[in-house]
């Protein structure tokens, strides 16, 4: 099983819609855990940190739920500009942050 | 504005040179790392430092090497290339306290191996 996972995509939705990514983790030690947003072939951002059991940002929550081990992004009224891919990343021990393959999103006029 | 600069933006080598890859950060940040990015493989850790002259490897160091004699750089080095190393480089940096940090990463560079 790989140490974290994602649905690759794409995600294709129309403007205004809400969509919802899921990302599972197999360290059951990590306690931080992020989204990065990476539009194409720029560097990761950060989009989000989740140390309890979720945040909100404006449209986007993060919610964690350590029992199931994953964490989910939802995005409300999508943007033509959150087209991107949307990396997760939980800590492994407490130095490392390990990155999922990533959920590519489009969202189309 | 905070600032992790890679020298390369673009980089072609032939198999067997030896290779260097620098990142240079201006946030006095302890913690410096190197991934690479490779389509369906997402990124993996090479190397990881917390302090100068310190260094962690990552899930992936075979065929790299680190070095960071000052605080604010930390060059990877590829002894000699070869072309399963062709990849997109990160470099990032974080602060003191890196669970409750983000990370801070550079525009990358992309190595072409031939």
């Amino acid at each position: 099983r790989k140490e974290v996972e994602q649905d690759p995509g794409p995600f294709n939705v129309p403007e205004g819609a809400t969509v919802a990514f899921n990302c599972t983790y197999s360290n059951s030690a990590s306690q931080s855990f992020f989204w990065y947003r990476q539009d194409c072939r720029k560097e990761p951002k950060l989009l989000m940190s989740v140390y309890s059991s979720g945040n909100e940002d404006g449209r986007f929550t993060a919610q964690l739920n350590r029992a199931s081990q994953y964490i989910s992004l939802l995005i409300r009224d999508s943007k033509l500009s959150d087209s991107a891919t949307y990396l997760c990343a939980p800590y492994r021990n407490t130095d490392k942050l390990i990155f999922g393959t990533g959920t590519r999103l489009q969202v189309f006029p | 504005d905070v600032k992790v600069t890679q020298s390369s933006r673009y980089l072609v080598k032939r198999t067997g040179e030896k290779v260097f890859l620098e990142c240079v950060q201006d946030m006095d940040h302890e913690n410096m790392f190197w991934y690479r990015q490779d389509p369906g493989l997402g990124l993996r850790l090479i190397y990881f430092s917390y302090d100068v002259k310190m260094k962690e490897k990552g899930d992936i160091p075979e065929g790299y090497s680190v070095s960071r004699e000052k605080k604010e750089r930390f060059s990877l080095i590829l002894e000699s290339a070869s072309t399963n190393q062709t990849s997109m480089y990160l470099c990032a940096s974080s602060g003191l306290f890196a669970t409750n940090e983000k990370l801070f990463f550079g525009s990358g560079t992309q190595l072409s191996v031939l």
